[in-house]
């Protein structure tokens, strides 16, 4: 079974620095999908950027990439530049990636990001 | 693009009553649908899934049921309410072309 890992339960960072969520997951799949969501505290589950196992550059999405280390099984989060609306919940989240693809994620337990001012 | 509605927002319900909680797609068919739940200060955990009309997958044993009379319709249910049935349930559904899940705005659950 799959298993996704969020060991920082809460961080914080000053406005315009940069801030690093680690997410380490365990999976014997070859093929699948990693991502990141943000849950502000509206709680709505916004999705920040997703990642295909099968591709060795890591995505990015304006101040948001990713560090993706196949081998290491680790999936974390930059956020450059931090805005005090980046403050949230941050999930790692795991999918695999089936020919009839369910569709079905798996949560790590989430970081609590604060952005100070 | 999809959008996905819930109903009601926010609800308090007493123990050993029943529930109802629906959620509706927009923009999209056939879509897979999702129901999870989260507790207080938690991660999600995935409660049901459905992959077509009638088809319900459940994760996990629990006093808690789903349906999906249409296509873009999905129900979650309870005959008794449990205390432990408190929490916010999101629903989700796979984006059109895409895998990666995209989600409702929540149910905020309390059992009294």
């Amino acid at each position: 079974a799959q298993t996704v890992t969020q060991s920082q339960p809460e961080m914080s960072v000053q406005e315009a620095e940069t801030v690093t969520l680690s997410c380490t997951y365990d999976t014997s799949e070859s093929n699948y999908y990693l991502f990141w969501y943000k849950q502000p505290p509206s709680r709505q589950m916004i999705l920040v950027i997703r990642q295909e196992a099968y591709k060795q550059q890591n995505a990015t999405e304006n101040r948001f990439s990713v560090n993706f280390q196949k081998a290491a099984k680790s999936f974390s989060l930059k956020i450059s530049d931090s805005q005090l609306g980046d403050t949230a919940m941050y999930f790692c989240a795991f999918m695999k990636q089936l020919s009839s693809n369910t569709g079905k994620l798996i949560f790590g337990q989430g970081t609590t990001l604060q952005v100070k001012p | 693009s999809q959008t996905i509605h819930q109903w009601p927002a926010t609800l308090v319900q007493p123990v050993g009553s029943p529930l109802s909680l629906e959620c509706t797609v927009e923009g999209t068919s056939n879509p897979n649908l999702y129901w999870y739940r989260q507790a207080a200060g938690r991660g999600l955990q995935l409660l049901f899934y459905s992959v077509g009309i009638g088809q319900i997958s459940s994760e996990v044993p629990q006093n808690l049921s789903a349906s999906r009379p249409q296509d873009r319709q999905f129900i979650l249910s309870s005959k008794k309410l449990l205390l432990s049935d408190s929490g916010f349930y999101l629903c989700a559904c796979v984006r059109d072309g895409y895998n990666e899940q995209f989600f409702g705005p929540g149910t905020r659950l309390t059992v009294l």
